[in-house]
């Protein structure tokens, strides 16, 4: 059964910094890329950022560029999101989810099993 | 950016009901458009991927159609677990991008 858990979330001051984890479990961590989705309080979903299945290849959407880093740790089957400078506006819940298609066939960037989700509040 | 816009923001009906929901996009994304179901408090699940394949699971009753920059989503008979909010997505170009959302209410 595929399983991925994030950690990490909290509350943050403006400026500051928090770093996301998300620990897969059910599949060949190496075999697919993974993504961080976000979802302000009452809006919609965002695309924040995909890494490839080998971590060679980022993708960041604008608004983060500069401020996160996305990387994997195939040892620990674990994804990271490295936050800095957070703003208001980067208040959301936080989900990562992986690729519907493995690498071998080339990643599709649809996103089939998702995390629970972890809340990231940037208030002062 | 492609802008991916839903309609209608809300959608009133009874179970047993057809549903249908639109997701336009600013330009073409060929067939690379996905559809997910969220319901509130839990993740998004994948229901259509590439216009119209079923992902696993997902019952005979929910349907995808489309091409270039018109997509539907039919819910053909409404169950009560399908009262939610649907959103849909591209993967044509960087950056990824969904629709805004479309809430499917009990009437």
């Amino acid at each position: 059964e595929v399983q991925l858990l994030e950690s990490g979330g909290g509350l943050v001051q403006p400026g500051g910094s928090l770093r996301l984890s998300c620990t897969a479990s059910g599949f060949t961590f190496n075999n697919y890329a993974l993504s961080w989705v976000r979802q302000a309080p009452g809006r919609g979903l965002e695309w924040v950022s995909t890494i490839s299945g080998n971590g060679d290849s980022t993708f960041y959407t604008d608004s983060v560029k500069g401020r996160f880093t996305i990387s994997r740790d195939s040892s620990k089957s674990t994804l990271y999101l490295q936050m800095n400078s957070l703003r208001a506006e980067d208040t959301a819940v936080y989900y990562c989810a992986k690729d519907l298609c493995s690498r071998s066939g080339g990643s599709c960037y649809f996103f089939d099993y998702w995390g629970q989700g972890t809340l990231v509040s940037v208030t002062s | 950016e492609i802008v991916l816009t839903q309609s209608p923001a809300t959608l009133s009906l009874s179970p047993g009901e057809r549903a249908t929901l639109s997701c336009r996009a600013s330009q073409s994304v060929n067939t690379y458009l996905a559809w997910y179901q969220q319901k509130p408090g839990q993740a998004p699940r994948l229901l259509i991927y590439d216009a119209s394949n079923r992902a696993t699971g997902i019952p005979a009753r929910f349907s995808g159609s489309g091409s270039g920059t018109d997509f539907t989503l039919t819910i053909s008979s409404l169950e009560p677990e399908d009262f939610a909010v649907y959103y849909c997505q591209q993967r044509s170009n960087w950056p990824k991008t969904f629709g805004q959302g479309t809430k499917v209410e009990i009437k």
